[in-house]
């Protein structure tokens, strides 16, 4: 069965702007998650949504926020983009919510924020 | 606060080796740990979970809660082997990762 989708896969905004980024999950799958990857930082958690509604939040600023539809696709938005917010991000599904069983992954979006 | 942590960036070893990722961990409670792995030009996937006790690839880790580690080990490295590896603390339903190791193992 086909895999996490993320579009676009690559984004370039400037300071100030707004973007949305879209995660379809795998067909059956209805949490996903949301991840920012940076060099300095790492992978840092930002959302969770099941059933459309966030069950988790991680340490972002307000800026950031998310919401999923009713067949399960999410999208995360950012506000006024900062040079900072420069990341691949990353959206994985599963079957159930929490990471205790599989989370898949996808290709991640490359945002870059001049 | 919870935490892990990965010491090594890079480790290199030569094919048939015996390789040891280190992970340690700082958390109050009883935690439930795993290893991701990303292979080059490949998405982050689930390599194992300590709670399933399994060994995959040839790799296992056990949680030594004495030491808060969760060392991955293989005991012959294969050059399929190289990937970055995280590290990976569930904590109130959500993955706190470390900043990964990559794994190099040379022919």
């Amino acid at each position: 069965k086909a895999g996490v989708t993320q579009t676009p896969r690559y984004l370039i905004k400037t300071r100030g702007q707004q973007v949305t980024l879209s995660c379809s999950p795998i067909s059956g799958h209805r949490s996903v998650s949301w991840y920012q990857q940076t060099p300095g930082q790492g992978l840092q958690f930002l959302f969770e949504y099941f059933s459309e509604t966030q069950r988790n939040k991680g340490n972002f600023p307000g800026r950031f926020s998310g919401r999923q539809f009713s067949n399960s696709r999410s999208e995360m938005n950012v506000s006024t983009l900062e040079l900072g917010d420069s990341a691949l991000y990353l959206c994985a599904s599963s079957l159930v919510p929490g990471p205790t069983y599989e989370q898949y992954f996808g290709p991640g979006t490359r945002l870059t924020v001049t | 606060a919870q935490r892990v942590t990965q010491p090594e960036k890079l480790l290199s070893v030569f094919k048939g080796a015996p390789v040891e990722l280190k992970c340690n961990y700082s958390y109050s409670g009883s935690p439930e740990l795993f290893w991701y792995v990303q292979y080059s030009r490949q998405r982050l996937q689930l390599l194992l979970r300590h709670i399933s006790r399994e060994s995959i690839k040839g790799f296992t880790a056990d949680l030594n809660k004495g030491e808060t580690s969760f060392h991955l080990k293989k005991p012959f490295a294969q050059e399929e082997d190289s990937a970055m590896y995280y590290c990976a603390l569930k904590d109130t339903d959500k993955l706190i990762f470390g900043t990964g190791t990559r794994l190099q193992v040379f022919p």
